[in-house]
C-alpha cells in the first residue's frame, strides 16, 4: 500500500485565491511527522511546513498551513493568496517514528497559478 | 545557511559507462540520501548512510552503488548505466534536532543515451 497519496496531479488557482492541494498517509506508527515540499521549475526541493503526529494545533507558516486531520489521515496543504511564484509541483511526505530516517514522498502535484 | 551541493545540474552519458554523482553537504548531517524522481511516480529512494562508510538499501538500489568515506560527501555510483537511468536524481541530508526536515541539492538532470 501506498505510504503517502496525492490524488490531484494537477491543480489551477486564480492568483490571490486560496488553494488546498490533498494529501492522504498510511501508517500504523502513532508517532510520525508530515512534511510538505515546494519544488520550483529550478528542481531543487524546498522545504515549507511540518506536522507532527502529536501536535495539537494545525501548523502554520506564513501564508501555508496545514489541515491535519488524524482520524481521516490526511495532511492537506493550504496556501492562501496565491501568488505567480506559488506555481511549482508540491510532494507530501511523511517519516515514521520508528522506522529510523527514512521519508516517503507522494507522486506530487503540479500547481499552476494564473493571473 | 544550509547547503547541500551536486556535482552537475545535466549530465549526458553514454550506455555502459561508469557514473558518479557527487553529493557534499556543510551542514554536518550524519544522514544523506539520494533519491531517483520521475514523473507520476515521485521521489523514490536508491540508497541512504546514517554514517561514514555506513549505507542502506532504499526501495530501489539495483544498478546503483553508493560510497560514503567523509561525513560530508556521498557519492551515487552508476556501474554501467542503462537509458532507464534517465532521470532527475536528487541529493538530500537530514537534519536532527528541532523540525527534523531533509535538505535537498539542486538535482542532476542525467540523461542515458
Amino acid at each position: 500500500a501506498q505510504k503517502i497519496t496525492q490524488t490531484q496531479p494537477g491543480m489551477f488557482v486564480q492568483e490571490k485565491e486560496a488553494v488546498t492541494l490533498d494529501c492522504t498517509y498510511d501508517t500504523s506508527d502513532p508517532s510520525y511527522g508530515l512534511f510538505w515540499y515546494k519544488q520550483p521549475s529550478s528542481g531543487e526541493m524546498i522545504f515549507l511546513i511540518y506536522q507532527g503526529s502529536y501536535d495539537q494545533q494545525n501548523a502554520t507558516e506564513g501564508r501555508y498551513s496545514l489541515n491535519f486531520q488524524k482520524a481521516r489521515k490526511s495532511a492537506n496543504l493550504v496556501i492562501s493568496a496565491s501568488q505567480l511564484g506559488d506555481s511549482a509541483m508540491y510532494f507530501c511526505a511523511m517519516r515514521e517514528g520508528h522506522a529510523g530516517n527514512q521519508f516517503y514522498f507522494g507522486t506530487g502535484t503540479s500547481l499552476t497559478v494564473i493571473p | 545557511d544550509v547547503k547541500v551541493t551536486q556535482s552537475s545540474r545535466y549530465l549526458v552519458k553514454r550506455t555502459g559507462e561508469k557514473v558518479f554523482l557527487e553529493c557534499v553537504q556543510d551542514m554536518d548531517h550524519e544522514n544523506m540520501f539520494w533519491y531517483r524522481q520521475d514523473p507520476g511516480l515521485g521521489l523514490r529512494l536508491i540508497y541512504f548512510s546514517y554514517d561514514v562508510k555506513m549505507k542502506e538499501k532504499g526501495d530501489i538500489p539495483e544498478g546503483y552503488s553508493v560510497s560514503r568515506e567523509k561525513k560530508e560527501r556521498f557519492s551515487l555510483i552508476l556501474e554501467s548505466a542503462s537509458t532507464n537511468q534517465t532521470s532527475m536524481y536528487l541529493c538530500a541530508s537530514l537534519k536532527i534536532g528541532g523540525i527534523e526536515t531533509q535538505y535537498f541539492g539542486p538535482g542532476t538532470r542525467l540523461l542515458v543515451l
